[in-house]
């Protein structure tokens, strides 16, 4: 079964605590993507990494930090710093990073309070 | 420059109507259109794509139309289905390595039976 994978579904963490999201993907991509949904806000881009041990910031990547040690795995850890982390995180991954498909996981929602 | 502005942000219609959702770019150095589609608590899916050497793109009830004098595209959903009620979102990328899609902020689509 080829796909992107995110784990946990559901998260729920107390303020102040760092928390590391999973993405796993076996579709021998070299590019993968962090977005952060909020409602009425569409997909706001966290980081992106092109190839292993490479990653760059996105539009939104303050109080969140990344690793790309793999090829197939990408995660984010979610600082104390970021000061509102409620959403819904989607890693995503594509062949290249300029205009190919870009495939989605599931997502994860992430709570914390 | 970076921006794709994406309305209308909602959309009601009947079974069997003709939703038009529409985008609009800046950047005319993009070269790719994908459009995504997102059911509640799921990550999105790629829809159907264009690029601007064509200007209308069709696969089964989903059409892409495409404007590059006028930096346009829109989706259009023949005879809609209930089924179809999610949140699409426009996309646009490509033309220079590095770069990732650059998302609208999405159109909730419901279709009433």
């Amino acid at each position: 079964d080829g796909g992107i994978t995110q784990s946990p579904k559901y998260l729920f963490r107390k303020e102040g605590q760092n928390v590391t999201l999973s993405c796993e993907q076996n579709l021998n991509h070299d590019a993968m993507y962090w977005y952060r949904q909020d409602p009425g806000q569409g997909l706001r881009l966290i980081y992106y990494s092109q190839i292993v041990n490479d990653f760059q910031k996105g539009d939104i990547a303050e109080g969140y930090s990344v690793s790309r040690e793999k090829k197939e795995s990408f995660p984010l850890t979610v600082t104390s710093a970021q000061k509102n982390p409620t959403a819904f995180y989607l890693c995503a991954s594509s062949t290249r990073t300029a205009g190919y498909e870009q495939y989605f996981g599931p997502g994860t929602r992430l709570t914390v309070t | 420059q970076q921006q794709v502005k994406q309305s209308p942000q909602s959309l009601i219609v009947q079974k069997g109507g003709i939703p038009i959702i529409n985008c609009a770019y800046e950047n005319t150095a993009f070269d790719y259109f994908p459009w995504y589609q997102q059911f509640p608590g799921k990550g999105p899916a790629l829809l159907i794509a264009i690029r601007p050497d064509v200007s209308e793109k069709k696969e089964g009830r989903f059409t892409i139309s495409f404007n590059k004098s006028a930096k346009q595209f829109s989706l259009h959903i023949m005879d809609s289905q209930p089924g179809d009620s999610a949140t699409y979102f426009c996309a646009a990328g490509g033309g220079q390595a590095g770069t990732a899609l650059i998302f609208g902020k999405g159109t909730t689509l419901s279709v009433s039976s």
